[in-house]
């Protein structure tokens, strides 16, 4: 079980905006730490996709934007699209295990 | 372009010896802290190890610590991951990525290998 906790699955049909959670703790995003998240796609390496809670690397489109509120952090995603199928991965620090932690992931389906 | 390209995976039994390495190019790979973070099949990300941009410092994950060395050859835009005493439990997919943070351990990984598998088998 990760220390940072994601929904297992989340789904929405095409043009909804839908949101994934990533609950953390005192020791990590309520500590002050940055949240960075990822999209993976099957076989494929995880991709960068929100870094510093809201900033988005270049080419990621601001459908994508993500938020920090005490020990939980939000990815939220306007928009959705089929294309944006895939396992999605929230991270940041932990100050007692002294590294970088990763959520469980979020599997999203596009209806 | 940034590019990161793992090698050195494959099938050992528990107790073996596995070194991994990864070439990177297309930026200063000296500027950058790098890490590696391993994926066991059907499971989720989970960071292993990270190592500053001059090699002095590292971090390891509490499952790895002890067993799993991080190095780098800023001459060779070469890290590196040896790794002793493997156990089952280390079978996984392990990348190496690219920390997107210049000097810093931001933690962000902008850059990732595709991969290379290591098979721990009794």
């Amino acid at each position: 079980q990760s220390v940072l906790t994601q929904p297992p699955s989340v789904s929405g049909a095409p043009g909804q905006r839908l949101t994934i959670s990533c609950t953390g703790s005192s020791s990590n995003i309520g500590a002050g730490y940055d949240v960075h998240w990822y999209r993976q796609l099957p076989g494929t390496a995880p991709k960068l996709l929100i870094y510093g809670q809201n900033n988005r690397p270049s080419g990621v489109p601001d459908r994508f934007s993500g938020s920090k509120s005490g020990t939980s952090a939000s990815l939220a995603i306007a928009g959705l699209q089929a294309e944006d199928e895939g396992d999605y991965y929230c991270q940041s620090h932990d100050i007692i295990l002294i590294g970088w932690l990763f959520g469980g992931g979020t599997k999203l389906t596009v209806l | 372009q940034v590019q990161v390209v793992e090698s050195g995976g494959g099938l050992v039994k528990p107790g073996d010896s596995l070194r991994l390495s990864c070439a990177a190019s297309g930026f200063t790979f000296s500027d950058q802290y790098m890490a590696w973070i391993r994926q066991a099949p059907g499971k989720g990300l989970e960071w292993v190890s990270w190592i500053s941009s001059s090699g002095s410092s590292t971090n390891y994950a509490d499952s790895v610590k002890g067993r799993f060395t991080i190095s780098r050859d800023n001459a060779r835009n070469s890290l590196y991951l040896q790794m002793n005493s493997l156990r089952v439990e280390d079978t996984a997919m392990y990348f190496c990525a690219r920390d997107g943070g210049r000097l810093s351990n931001s933690g962000a990984y902008d850059y990732w290998g595709q991969g290379t598998l290591v098979t721990v088998y009794s």
